[in-house]
């Protein structure tokens, strides 16, 4: 059975901080995975690595997959109050049957003022 | 990304009855799928709606409980029959604009319909 297992769950920081995310996977036949932030109900998409080694950047965030190690970070620098949510990490396989996503559990992240 | 319009965006049910949730794109997309976030839960698959043909359920998920629709390539619905307070949940539409491989690694997902059930 696909699963995606991130940490920390929760992380409380201050504004300004860099923080970063992890994200494992046991995937088979991986495809892809995707970033993405929770605000409040709908996930907003993020990133998506298919590449080992090649980081993806978006202002202050940026992401980077380890094929080898089978897991992926998401970096966030100069943290402010509206980096706040819930950011899960989902990946995707190949083969037959469903083609959604499994999703982790998510990394809450606060930033305080 | 393709503009997803989901409704209702909360309701409050009675146990035993049946709501149906509605998902419109503002584009033809290949792929929609249905997803359910428990409480403190992540986002889990629930099927996969298919034009003109049968969805295709995961494991756990059965059609008499979350019959589908999707009679075109730019609307589904969710039904959650026969309500219980365990299906108190929020309900995700996605879809996958593009087409292939496209369409299928990147997921757009609507603003969700928090459901209670009472």
């Amino acid at each position: 059975e696909d699963k995606v297992v991130q940490s920390p769950l929760s992380l409380v920081v201050h504004e300004g901080d860099t923080v970063t995310l992890n994200c494992s996977y046991e995937v088979t036949n991986f495809r892809s995975l995707l970033w993405y932030k929770q605000e409040k109900k709908a996930p907003t998409f993020l990133f998506m690595l298919t590449s080992s080694g090649i980081e993806k950047k978006s202002g202050r965030l940026s992401s980077i997959l380890d094929k080898k190690e089978l897991s992926s970070i998401l970096n966030i620098t100069a943290t402010q109050t509206g980096d706040s949510a819930i950011y899960l990490c989902a990946a995707r396989n190949s083969g037959g049957g469903a083609d959604g996503l499994t999703f982790g559990k998510g990394t809450h992240l606060i930033i305080q003022p | 990304s393709a503009v997803i319009s989901q409704k209702p965006s909360r309701d409050i049910c009675q146990r035993g009855t049946s709501l149906t949730i509605q998902c419109q794109v503002d584009s033809q997309v290949t792929m929609m799928f249905w997803y359910r976030q428990q409480p403190g839960q992540s986002l889990t698959l629930i099927a996969t709606a298919n034009q003109g043909s049968e969805a295709t359920y995961e494991s756990g998920f059965v059609i008499d409980k979350f019959p589908i629709s999707r009679p075109n390539l730019t609307f589904s619905t969710l039904t959650v029959s026969n309500m219980s307070p365990e299906d108190s949940s929020i309900y995700l539409c996605s879809v996958g604009p593009g087409t292939g491989e496209v369409a299928k690694n990147i997921q757009y997902f609507g603003a969700g319909t928090r459901l209670s059930v009472l």
